[in-house]
C-alpha cells in the first residue's frame, strides 16, 4: 500500500468547513484513497472513498487532484461530535484486504 | 442500519487465562477481521477471515491467538493463555464492498 503523509493535529471551529489533508504522493493507478475516523476509542467509522474523481456523501466531500498524488477530506460544518482522529489510507479496493492505520490527524472542534 | 457487534464491552482477566472475545458480523458479510488498538498507540491488523479460514495475519497473531466461526453469526478470537501486553481494545470488522465496519470493541484488561 502507499504511504501517506497528515498533519499531526488541526484545530477548527464549530459551523466551519474542515479541511484534512493527506499526501500519498507514491499512490497507483489502482489504489483508492479511503478516509476513515475513530471518536474516542470508538470502532474506526468508514467515511468516503475515491479513486480520481471528487466524491461527496452525507458526511464529508473528498478532492483529490488531478496527479492523485494528494487530497482533501471535508467536513462542511464541524460540529463538536466531529471531533476525532481522521485516516487517509491509500489501498486496492477489495473485499479482503486490511487496512493498514497510520497516526493520522487529531481534529479538535471547539465551540 | 446493521451493525457488527461485540461482547462484552469490557473483560477482565488473569495473566495465563484463556479469554474469547465474540463478535456477530454483518448477516450478508462474508469477509471478517480483528484489530487491536494498545492504549495511545495505533490500530493494528491482527488476522482476515474468509471461507472458513485465515487468509492473512500480522506477526502479532501468533500461536496463542486463534480465531473461528462457531456458527453462521458469531466470529472469535481466542487468547490461550493472556499476557499483561496483550491489554487493549479489541475491534472486530467485516467487509462489504471494500468498505471496513467496525464494531464498537472489547476493553481486554489482563492483571
Amino acid at each position: 500500500d502507499a504511504k501517506t503523509t497528515q498533519p499531526p493535529s488541526m484545530d477548527c471551529a464549530e459551523g466551519r468547513a474542515a479541511n484534512l489533508p493527506c499526501n500519498h504522493s507514491t499512490i497507483s493507478g489502482n489504489e483508492y484513497v479511503y478516509w476513515y475516523r475513530q471518536i474516542h476509542s470508538q470502532g474506526p467509522q468508514y467515511i468516503i472513498h475515491g479513486l480520481k474523481n471528487n466524491e461527496t456523501n452525507e458526511m464529508a466531500s473528498l478532492i483529490i487532484t488531478e496527479d492523485r498524488k494528494s487530497s482533501t477530506l471535508i467536513l462542511p460544518h464541524a460540529t463538536l461530535r466531529d471531533t476525532a482522529v481522521y485516516y487517509c489510507i491509500v489501498r486496492l479496493r477489495s473485499n479482503d484486504y486490511k487496512l493498514s492505520f497510520g497516526a493520522g490527524t487529531t481534529v479538535t472542534v471547539r465551540a | 442500519e446493521p451493525e457488527v457487534t461485540q461482547t462484552p464491552s469490557h473483560q477482565v482477566t488473569q495473566m495465563g487465562q484463556e479469554v474469547i472475545l465474540r463478535c456477530v458480523p454483518i448477516s450478508n458479510h462474508l469477509y471478517f477481521y480483528w484489530y487491536r488498538q494498545i492504549l495511545g498507540q495505533k490500530v493494528e491488523f491482527l488476522v482476515s477471515f474468509y471461507n472458513n479460514e485465515i487468509s492473512e495475519k500480522s506477526e502479532i497473531f501468533d500461536d496463542q491467538f486463534s480465531v473461528e466461526r462457531p456458527d453462521g453469526s458469531n466470529f472469535t478470537l481466542k487468547i490461550r493463555s493472556t499476557k499483561l501486553e496483550d491489554s487493549a481494545m479489541y475491534f472486530c470488522a467485516s467487509s462489504s464492498g471494500g468498505k471496513l465496519f467496525f464494531g464498537s470493541g472489547t476493553q481486554l484488561s489482563v492483571l
